[in-house]
């Protein structure tokens, strides 16, 4: 398995250009969420879904647009890019967010290091 | 948005050396998770922690999940310099499937 996988590994892109960052997993896990990493922020969720066709908001939301048309991919789109973005994406994946014991935990991509200028 | 109180934030410490961090949050969690993060890469699963008071051991890494279910607790033995990086606590409340996850801690071991 090649777990979860994120492409670009790099971006820089100017003010107003739009993208897709992709992320794909192989492991068949329903649950998948975009997490943004800042300097002294920790991790801080941007859009999750809990299976093919259902996406939700997460704690920073706006600016970004999530779809989930199959189980393994997730992709995250940038409308308008701002500096404001510029920022460590990360896709994490896991079996389930039920309750219960296992299952629960996420899995992570190596990142998409993005620089909005 | 809700965050994970994760002490302390930084340590530099000499090889060989126990370490200790901890979270603690205001809302009782069902689920705590324990990541390590190196330098350019995404954060790796240590060990998960499902049912109070429950004490897990993976190497020289021991984590706990306190009592009152509102803490965790993260231990590493005779550190070595591979042990150098963030790590992250995560955690979940029983009426969300959102993980929060604390603010790391960045490790430093001297030789």
């Amino acid at each position: 398995n090649a777990g979860v996988t994120q492409t670009p590994k790099f971006q820089v892109l100017k003010t107003g250009q739009s993208m897709t960052l992709q992320c794909a997993q192989d492991m068949n896990h329903e649950y998948m969420s975009w997490y943004r990493q800042d300097p002294g922020m920790g991790l801080r969720l941007i859009h999750y879904s809990v299976g093919a066709g259902i996406t939700d908001q997460g704690e920073v939301p706006n600016g970004y647009n999530v779809s989930r048309s199959t189980t393994e991919d997730f992709p995250l789109r940038l409308l308008s890019a701002a500096p404001s973005q510029t920022s460590v994406y990360f896709c994490a994946s896991s079996y389930t967010q039920a309750w219960g014991d296992g299952g629960n935990e996420q899995f992570f991509g190596p990142g998409t290091r993005l620089t909005v200028l | 948005g809700q965050q994970l109180n994760q002490s302390p934030q930084s340590m530099f410490i000499q090889e060989g050396e126990d370490v200790s961090m901890n979270c603690t949050s205001s809302s009782i969690f069902n689920t705590w998770l324990w990541y390590k993060q190196d330098p350019g890469e995404g954060p790796v699963l240590l060990i998960a922690l499902y049912k109070a008071g429950e004490l897990t051991s993976n190497g020289r890494l021991t984590a706990q999940f306190g009592i009152t279910r509102k803490d965790s607790f993260l231990n590493i033995s005779a550190s070595i310099p591979s042990d150098v990086g963030i790590y992250f606590c995560a955690g979940r409340t029983y009426n969300t499937d959102k993980l929060i996850f604390g603010t790391g801690t960045r490790l430093q071991v001297f030789p």
